[in-house]
């Protein structure tokens, strides 16, 4: 019973650089989310999608692109990285409504 | 209008003590608000929810009270363990929005 799973656990990335944030569940879930969690910030919502097909922006979507091409699947794509994004990035899925979010166990990325 | 304002930023707690941890609203369109409990290295994990329409919930040793005047819920720990230590998250969501909005986190202790 996997859940949500992340890869990769831990990455450090040079400023520029670019990279994909692998989420994968297997409970068919419509809802998918990305958030990132810095220290006293709580969690923000980066994108979402309600479907395959479907994405909308979060609260911080700014140098982040998601896409949902099928049911399982939701990668979080980085470009052009910079020290702002170093953070602890989260992937959850629900079935929507007050359903309750599952989360992956994060993907800690540094830019240095 | 979409925050929810999470107090104490921290909190240090006796074992067999209550922990309360508050949280205050401005949008009154919010109608469903989850606790998530997150321990080192994992993702947050549904702990306890409520609705507007009941003042109080109870699971086991966790206890939502919610004051629907004055926008504020709290979570309850009553007899707080060891295990018990981990960040809280209280979260809020519009009926009409597809995401939640998390409170910023409580980091508790429960000394032995």
């Amino acid at each position: 019973n996997a859940g949500v799973t992340q890869t990769p656990k831990f990455r450090i990335l040079k400023i520029g650089q670019s990279m994909t944030l692998q989420c994968a569940q297997d409970m068919n879930h419509n809802y998918m989310y990305w958030y990132r969690q810095d220290p006293g910030m709580g969690l923000k919502l980066i994108y979402y999608s309600v479907g395959a097909g479907i994405t909308d922006k979060g609260e911080v979507p700014n140098g982040y692109n998601v896409s949902r091409s099928t049911t399982e699947d939701f990668p979080l794509r980085l470009e052009l990285a910079a020290p702002s994004q170093t953070s602890v990035y989260f992937c959850a899925s629900g079935t929507g409504g007050a359903g309750e979010l599952f989360f992956g166990e994060g993907s800690r990325l540094t830019v240095l | 209008q979409q925050q929810v304002k999470q107090s104490p930023q921290s909190l240090i707690v006796q074992k067999g003590g209550i922990s309360i941890i508050n949280c205050a609203y401005e949008n009154t369109a919010f109608d469903y608000f989850p606790w998530y409990q997150q321990f080192p290295g994992k993702g947050p994990a549904l702990l306890i929810a409520i609705r507007p329409d009941v003042s109080e919930k109870k699971e086991g040793r966790f206890t939502i009270s919610f004051n629907k005047s004055a926008k504020q819920f709290s979570l309850h720990i009553m007899d707080s363990q060891p295990g018990d230590s981990a960040t809280y998250f209280c979260a809020a969501r519009p009926g009409s929005a597809r995401q939640l909005t998390f409170g910023s986190g409580t980091q508790l202790t429960v000394l032995p």
